[in-house]
């Protein structure tokens, strides 16, 4: 079976504090691809991030970053220093399955 | 613009009226995708097509749907006789190989109402 849980269905923060969005996946494909997409409330959704299955290396982005460990199947998302500009959904993906997880809501107030 | 675009943005239509959505992918893009989107879920996938040929019908929820793209760029998503449960937003991506694991760039959506 290939899943995507978002265990966080809001998360309230104040600007400038950091915030981890959780993403838990199962699949039995040893080759996949993980993504993380913002959705602002226009609705478009914005691509942040693609992972392959085979790297699992950290990656730092400006005041984003992703921790990828296999071992527990999760792939997290921390905004540093939240702005309100990050408020939106947040959405992990697992693709060659197309399965998006139901959305992280991250309100950022000032 | 050079992103996808969807139209109409927002459309109305009264049960068991046919609804016609266009999606222009990105110029060039081989692969083209459509997703429904329920109000607070994630998408879910519906189709697949690699250029002009639908490589995965598995998400169609039913015969009512039908997704072409017949000269492999333009898109369109038919869905005939609709129902109240398909009120949702329905989501095109577009990417530039002709992989599905490439990333996708999303149009702004149509959001379906039906009465």
């Amino acid at each position: 079976a290939q899943k995507v849980t978002q265990a966080q269905t809001e998360i309230s923060v104040v600007e400038k504090e950091d915030v981890t969005l959780d993403c838990v996946y199962e699949t039995r494909d040893t080759t996949y691809y993980l993504f993380w997409y913002k959705q602002p409330p226009s609705g478009e959704l914005v691509f942040l991030i693609r992972r392959n299955s085979f790297d699992e290396q950290n990656e730092i982005s400006g005041r984003y970053s992703w921790n990828f460990q296999k071992s527990t199947s999760s792939f997290n998302f921390t905004i540093t220093a939240s702005q309100v500009v990050d408020s939106a959904v947040y959405f992990c993906a697992l693709f060659r399955t197309l399965t998006f997880g139901k959305g992280t809501m991250l309100l950022v107030s000032p | 613009g050079a992103g996808v675009s969807q139209s109409p943005r927002y459309k109305v239509a009264k049960r068991g009226q046919d609804v016609a959505l266009r999606c222009d992918p990105i110029s060039g893009h081989v692969s083209l995708f459509w997703y429904q989107q329920a109000l607070g879920q994630g998408p879910e996938f519906l189709t697949y097509f690699q250029n002009e040929a639908q490589l995965d019908k598995s998400g169609l929820p039913s015969d009512r749907f039908f997704a072409e793209r017949p000269e492999g760029s333009v898109s369109t998503l038919k869905i005939q006789r609709t129902q109240q449960e398909d009120s949702a937003v329905y989501l095109c991506a577009s990417s530039g190989q002709a992989i599905n694991t490439d990333t996708q760039y999303f149009g702004p959506g149509t959001r379906l109402t039906v009465l």
